[in-house]
């Protein structure tokens, strides 16, 4: 079946813009992930959804980072003012359940001139 | 807070060499344990897990034993092959929390 689709799959734009990543997640997952990845590091959580409510958003590094998922299915991660240091690679992960196994999307690589 | 600390890489292996990549963990409560793959150009994919204390997980000809009084869960692998070459992630899950806590990744490359 479709696994956890991102896009778009990159994203270039000016410093000081507004940015929107979207995920659809595996159907029928409840528990939806985002994570950040800098180049030669592992993947830094950001949010996590249950549902359609952020059950841990811990993870934002502050308020210009925003997170949506209205319908219990796709969601949508905001970046406001975006700051160079905000190039990363964002990941979009979904499960059945909080504790099964997350499947991870390919990514959106973001790039901040 | 909880954390995941990989050997450094990259680490460089002839074809049908044995493979170790230590993880450790610390962490509070009964994780979790799981080692992601990327492939080049790829996004991660799930390679193997174990949910507790002496499980071994296993995948692809990878094994890794979860071994709570080292808090230790290495990845090994006898004979490596050169589409094995890719990055490795160890990961824990706390049971308190819905996130994966991730080392910062061990590449690997195979040569013929």
């Amino acid at each position: 079946g479709a696994g956890v689709s991102q896009t778009p799959s990159n994203k270039v734009t000016e410093k000081g813009k507004y940015v929107e990543l979207r995920c659809d997640p595996i159907s029928g997952h409840t528990a939806l992930y985002w994570y950040r990845q800098s180049l030669g590091q592992g993947p830094e959580f950001l949010i996590y959804f249950q549902g359609t409510g952020a059950a841990d958003d811990s993870g934002l590094p502050n308020d210009r980072f925003f997170a949506v998922r209205p319908e219990g299915s796709v969601s949508t991660l905001k970046i406001q003012r975006t700051e160079r240091g905000d190039s990363a690679v964002y990941l979009c992960a979904s499960s059945s359940s909080e504790n099964q196994p997350q499947h991870f999307g390919d990514g959106t690589r973001l790039s901040i001139l | 807070g909880d954390s995941v600390t990989q050997m450094e890489g990259p680490v460089t292996l002839s074809e049908e060499a044995f493979l170790t990549i230590n993880c450790t963990y610390t962490a509070t409560g009964y994780p979790s344990l799981f080692w992601y793959v990327q492939y080049p150009g790829e996004g991660l994919q799930l390679l193997l897990k174990a949910t507790k204390a002496d499980d071994k997980g296993s995948n692809k000809g990878f094994e890794a034993t979860y071994r709570k009084e080292t808090t230790s869960f290495h990845l090994e692998k006898g004979s490596v092959q050169v589409s094995d070459s890719a990055v490795y992630f160890c990961a824990l899950h706390s049971s308190n929390t819905g996130k994966l806590i991730f080392g910062q990744g061990t590449t690997l490359q195979v040569k013929p």
